[in-house]
């Protein structure tokens, strides 16, 4: 089945440390997106990707870093210098360059602070 | 910026009734307007989108009206059910790099 697959499920992370998300979708979408959702407050767009090799900040995109290597598939790592990372992220990927198709989501990550 | 309210913050409502959920958005230069169902604990599921020179879009039980002028959109579920249950978020899409802007949702109880 086409979709977005996100692991894993669940992350800790550990003072100090950087962690990554991974995200794969086999919709042959050229947009990619992560955001960030915390209780009682929307979701807040952390980056996209319009394009393979490229890359544009979010509203909140300090404290994170994201590549986009290959179409399928756009990684979002979390360092250190993110002070409270403890949130569930959703990917979402979309055909792009048209404002008439809609995003689609993952089932997201669930990360927390050991 | 965008800035998007969605009223009521939460509802429960008895097995079989009409519901109405609302949208409001501060900028009214949108391409377009998602709304989403989140189950606990899950992602997003697309429902409806409407094109900013539309009107209304059905699907099933649910329709959804857009009125840009006044930067407001609304769900409309008929006849709701147990398996409604979940919140319901709107999102305007605007500005560069196809961005939406999502509400706090309104999150929906069914009960038998």
């Amino acid at each position: 089945d086409g979709g977005i697959t996100q692991s894993p499920k669940y992350l800790f992370r550990k003072e100090g440390q950087n962690v990554t998300l991974s995200c794969e979708q086999n919709l042959n979408h050229d947009a990619m997106y992560w955001y960030r959702q915390d209780p009682g407050q929307g979701l807040r767009l952390i980056y996209y990707s319009q394009i393979v090799n490229d890359f544009q900040k979010g509203d909140i995109a300090e404290g994170y870093s994201v590549s986009r290597e290959k179409k399928e598939s756009f990684p979002l790592t979390v360092t250190s210098a993110q002070k409270n990372p403890t949130a569930f992220y959703l990917c979402a990927s979309s055909i792009g360059g048209v404002s008439n198709q809609p995003q689609h989501f993952g089932d997201g990550t669930r990360l927390s602070i050991l | 910026k965008q800035e998007v309210t969605q009223i009521p913050a939460a509802l429960s409502v008895p097995e079989g009734e009409n519901l109405v959920l609302n949208c409001s958005f501060t900028d009214s230069a949108i391409y377009n307007l998602q709304w989403f169902r989140q189950d606990p604990g899950k992602g997003l599921t697309s429902l409806l989108l409407i094109q900013s020179s539309q009107r209304e879009q059905t699907s099933g039980r649910l329709n959804a009206s857009l009125d840009k002028s006044s930067g407001r959109s609304t769900l409309y579920i008929a006849a709701s059910q147990p398996g409604d249950s979940a919140t319901y978020l709107c999102a305007p899409l605007g500005g560069g790099g196809n961005k939406l802007t999502f509400g706090t949702g309104t999150q929906l109880k069914v009960e038998l």
